[in-house]
């Protein structure tokens, strides 16, 4: 199975500010990568898929790149609704289908 | 739009299976698979298994094979059975559709709380 890494596990910031969250996987998985965003008590809901597209309709500020091993999910300016956690998913190899362990989202 | 909606029991005793249905609404069943996954209260998720419309599936194999997923498409629902739980069943579980063209759940149920408990 393909492991997922997401660092940092939690992360607070000042609304506006730029904030990375980084997702390595155990082996090469191409492009083949999804990032969601979960709200407290909610479902998660897809953001981008295929390292770095952003699914119609989710706001511009909201980013992903990276291809291999290494991916990154940036948020350019965070605001309070952003709060959440992350997590991204690969879909190389399967199955199974591998999610990371999370990066929770807080404002300072 | 397509909705789905989870249904069954919150409370299961150990050994006893867990059964859960998810409705499908606003739209048709067909091209797409359908999934189960679920998560721990306060952890990560885990994907339990899809079925495609046709009637093809695959399941996480560290659920060592207690796990069965159906689809009824003229009810537009599908189905989770989990054999022989313990504690460690306990779980949101949601029910997703997966898109294979993006590979990505692009629709997902609000999620049903099942503990396992006697």
């Amino acid at each position: 199975d393909i492991q997922m890494t997401q660092s940092p596990s939690s992360l607070s910031a000042s609304v506006g500010d730029r904030v990375t969250i980084t997702c390595q996987a155990s082996q090469d998985i191409g492009k083949y990568l999804s990032w969601y965003q979960q709200k407290a008590g909610k479902a998660p809901k897809l953001l981008i898929y295929d390292a770095s597209n952003l699914k119609t309709g989710v706001p511009s500020r909201f980013s992903g790149s990276g291809s291999g091993t290494h991916f990154s999910f940036t948020i350019s300016r965070l605001q309070p609704e952003d709060i959440g956690t992350y997590f991204c998913q690969q879909y190389d190899s399967l199955p199974p289908l591998t999610f990371g362990g999370g990066t929770k989202v807080e404002i300072k | 739009q397509v909705q789905l909606q989870e249904s069954g029991p919150g409370l299961v005793k150990p050994s006893e299976t867990l059964s859960l249905t998810c409705t499908v609404s606003g739209g048709s069943m067909s091209g797409f698979y359908w999934s189960w996954i679920r998560q721990p209260p306060g952890k990560g998720l885990q994907w339990i298994g899809y079925m495609y419309y046709s009637g093809s599936s695959d399941y996480n194999s560290s659920l060592k094979g207690r796990v069965t997923i159906s689809l009824d498409t003229s009810k537009n629902q599908f189905s989770l059975r989990l054999n022989s739980v313990t504690a460690a069943d306990t779980a949101v579980y949601y029910c997703a559709r997966y898109d294979w063209s993006i590979g990505s759940f692009d629709i997902w149920g609000q999620g049903t709380m099942v503990t396992v408990s006697s």
